[in-house]
């Protein structure tokens, strides 16, 4: 199993660009989470998405979409990007939301800088 | 004030020592605790869950501290590999079961 698969791993853009950052997961979770994490900063949860079919605003939403294309795929779109979205973005997966549920896994993470 | 908070370190031992990382939480609600380990410039990996009676896992114990908001880890009998951040996680305590990561803590394991 090669668990939660992100691509890409780096990507550079120029202010305004769009983007997509493809994430799978090979586990049968119900649950799928994209984080961003920056220096000094703990992650910090963009969107999720508790079951196939549905989406919800983290803590940091503001220029960022997301598609539960299946259950296995959770794509986070950048529609223009900006400077302050230079991050390391991580998407992660668990076996559902609940209190007995909540380990997730992680994604190797994608490198992106926006000039 | 930060939803969890850590002392970002670093903790700089040599090999063999004990150490001991503390991690406080602001919601009482707070129902699951876990502490994940980050390797530089890699994923987040889930190193253990913390219980309310408390946990060991080999040669690192998980305590949990309620009444104070506080979760701790201490590692015995360091290894060079321990180098790494280890992230306090929280739960957020809503029915959400949103998790909130702390910052980290830095450990740097000398020979």
């Amino acid at each position: 199993n090669a668990g939660v698969t992100q691509t890409p791993k780096f990507q550079v853009l120029k202010t305004g660009q769009s983007m997509t950052l493809q994430c799978a997961q090979d586990m049968n979770h119900n649950s799928m989470y994209w984080y961003r994490q920056d220096p000094g900063m703990g992650l910090r949860l963009i969107y999720y998405s508790a079951s196939e079919g549905t989406t919800d605003k983290g803590e940091v939403p503001n220029g960022y979409n997301v598609s539960r294309l299946n259950k296995r795929e959770f794509s986070l779109r950048l529609e223009s990007a900006a400077p302050s979205q230079t991050s390391v973005y991580f998407c992660a997966s668990s076996e559902a939301v609940g209190p007995s549920y909540n380990e997730q896994f992680f994604g190797p993470g994608t490198r992106l800088t926006v000039l | 004030r930060k939803e969890v908070e850590q002392d970002p370190g670093p903790f700089n031992v040599p090999e063999g020592a004990t150490v001991a990382f503390n991690c406080t939480y602001s919601n009482s609600a707070s129902q699951s605790f876990f502490w994940y380990r980050q390797d530089c410039r890699k994923e987040p990996k889930l190193l253990m869950s913390v219980y309310s009676s408390g946990n060991e896992d080999g040669r690192f114990t998980a305590q949990l501290n309620r009444a104070s908001q506080y979760i701790s880890l201490l590692i015995r009998d360091s290894k060079l590999s321990d180098s790494a951040t280890y992230l306090c996680v929280v739960n957020r305590g809503d029915s959400s079961y949103k998790l909130i990561f702390g910052s980290g803590t830095r450990l740097l394991v000398r020979p």
